[in-house]
């Protein structure tokens, strides 16, 4: 079975500090690496993708970095803001339609506190 | 506007039921899917479908049915012989944009079983 593990399962940040979101895989086939961010009662939205022929992803106040050797990949909010407070889910991909076949990690429920 | 519309957003059904959730999407996309979404799970395949009349298994489709007789249209059934069917479901449809491979997803559909 293909997994993506995250970690940690809940985050509480101050506002203006850095909340970090880390994702490991198994699947060395994977080619595809989105985030993803829900808020409650609301259909998860894609915040930000990385393919692994770069290392690093920056997106205004995220950035996703991404370690091939170490086979996890992780995302990075700088200057945390209360309107960051969300579930969010790494997501890893592979194969012809890459993209196409999503395999979710558990979810991060991030609080940033005022 | 275009997206992807579920409805209803809350549904109950009494157990021993059949019961089908409606996706519509107005963005032209060929693939689109179906989640289920537990607490501390993330969100797991059921059933997608790449084109119109055609349609493969996901991760945990025991229990559920699919149809795609229109592009815009995919609707899931749960059926009375899946097991525990409480819970948050939401579909999706897939773009590719350039490398990236965008999923969205509608506002999902909240189905309680008693």
């Amino acid at each position: 079975q293909q997994q993506v593990k995250q970690s940690p399962q809940s985050l509480i940040v101050q506002k203006g500090g850095i909340s970090i979101i880390n994702c490991a895989y198994e699947n060395t086939a994977f080619d595809y690496f989105p985030w993803y961010q829900q808020f409650p009662g609301k259909g998860p939205a894609l915040l930000i993708a990385i393919r692994p022929d770069v290392s690093e992803k920056k997106e205004g106040r995220f950035t996703i970095s991404f370690n091939k050797s170490a086979k996890q990949f992780s995302l990075h909010i700088m200057d945390s803001q209360p309107g960051d407070s969300a579930t969010y889910f790494c997501a890893a991909s592979s194969g012809e339609t890459s993209g196409s076949r999503l395999t979710f990690g558990e979810g991060t429920q991030l609080t940033v506190n005022p | 506007d275009g997206g992807i519309t579920q409805s209803p957003k809350y549904l109950f059904r009494k157990e021993g039921q059949n019961v089908t959730l409606s996706c519509e999407q107005n963005l032209n996309h060929d693939a689109m899917y179906w989640y289920r979404q537990d607490p501390g799970q993330g969100l797991r395949l059921i059933y997608y479908s790449q084109i119109v009349n055609d349609f493969q298994k996901g991760d945990i489709a025991e229990g559920y049915s699919v149809s795609r007789e229109k592009k815009e249209s995919f609707p899931l059934t749960v059926t009375s012989a899946q097991k525990n069917p409480t819970a948050f479901y939401l579909c999706a449809s897939n773009q590719q944009i350039g490398s990236i491979y965008e999923q969205y997803f509608g506002p999902g559909t909240r189905l309680t079983v008693t």
